[in-house]
């Protein structure tokens, strides 16, 4: 597709029970960024993919969160046992390249409620 | 401190008014800048990228002082749909080049 895809748009979780997110960038695009934002805040950084470089993981709040990013294109964002402060809505952003002078494009968000 | 750092506002400005804002970044190795936009539930949207010589397109205008390590954003003949979070975002040119974003300024303008 022409922008950047996140599924499921929505998402309604119980309590400790596991999630995950998918994200699909815009064909050929090298880098992609998580974040998160709770509602009235800003954005914040979970975790970083740059073509086969090891991802910079520094944003992840804790262990119940993973990224893994297959062959360059799709991510999927895992959260394990979920909480109710893990209600946010998450975004994917993808660029071209390493220095993206363009800029990034998200996608329009999945809305995780926990329940 | 944070990276890049932004009043949060919220500046109220009447519709026809000219406002700006400016954004600090910490690290000099900064080498490209955006601002984004936000709608309220909507995903950021590039606004325009933040050349070294200053830019301008329609009614933004960009700037980018070094020296100081800011840029800033003016807005003139402020329009009702102007109203939105405007992000500022920094990007290092190194082996990482992670993008930074800033919390964002609300920006409500009135009738």
């Amino acid at each position: 597709g022409a922008g950047v895809s996140q599924s499921p748009s929505n998402k309604v979780t119980e309590k400790g029970k596991d999630v995950e997110l998918r994200c699909d960038p815009i064909s050929g695009h090298t880098a992609l960024y998580w974040y998160r934002q709770s509602l009235g805040q800003g954005l914040e950084f979970l975790i970083y993919f740059q073509g086969n470089s090891a991802p910079d993981k520094s944003g992840l709040p804790s262990d119940r969160f993973s990224a893994e990013r297959t062959g360059g294109s799709v991510s999927t964002l895992t959260i394990q046992r979920t909480q109710q402060e893990d209600s946010a809505v998450y975004l994917c952003a993808s660029g071209g390249g390493r220095i993206q002078a363009g800029g990034y494009t998200f996608g329009s968000g999945t809305r995780l409620t926990v329940v | 401190r944070k990276e890049v750092e932004q009043d949060p506002g919220p500046f109220n400005v009447p519709e026809g008014a000219t406002v700006a804002f400016n954004c600090t970044y910490s690290n000099s190795a900064s080498q490209s800048f955006f601002w984004y936009r936000q709608d309220c539930r909507k995903e950021p949207k590039l606004l325009m990228s933040v050349y070294s010589s200053g830019n301008e397109d329609g009614r933004f205008t960009a700037q980018l002082n070094r020296a100081s390590q800011y840029i800033s954003l003016l807005i003139r003949d402020s329009k009702l749909s102007d109203s939105a979070t405007y992000l500022c975002v920094a990007q290092m040119y190194s082996s990482a080049s992670k993008i930074i974003f800033g919390s964002g300024t609300r920006l409500s303008i009135r009738p």
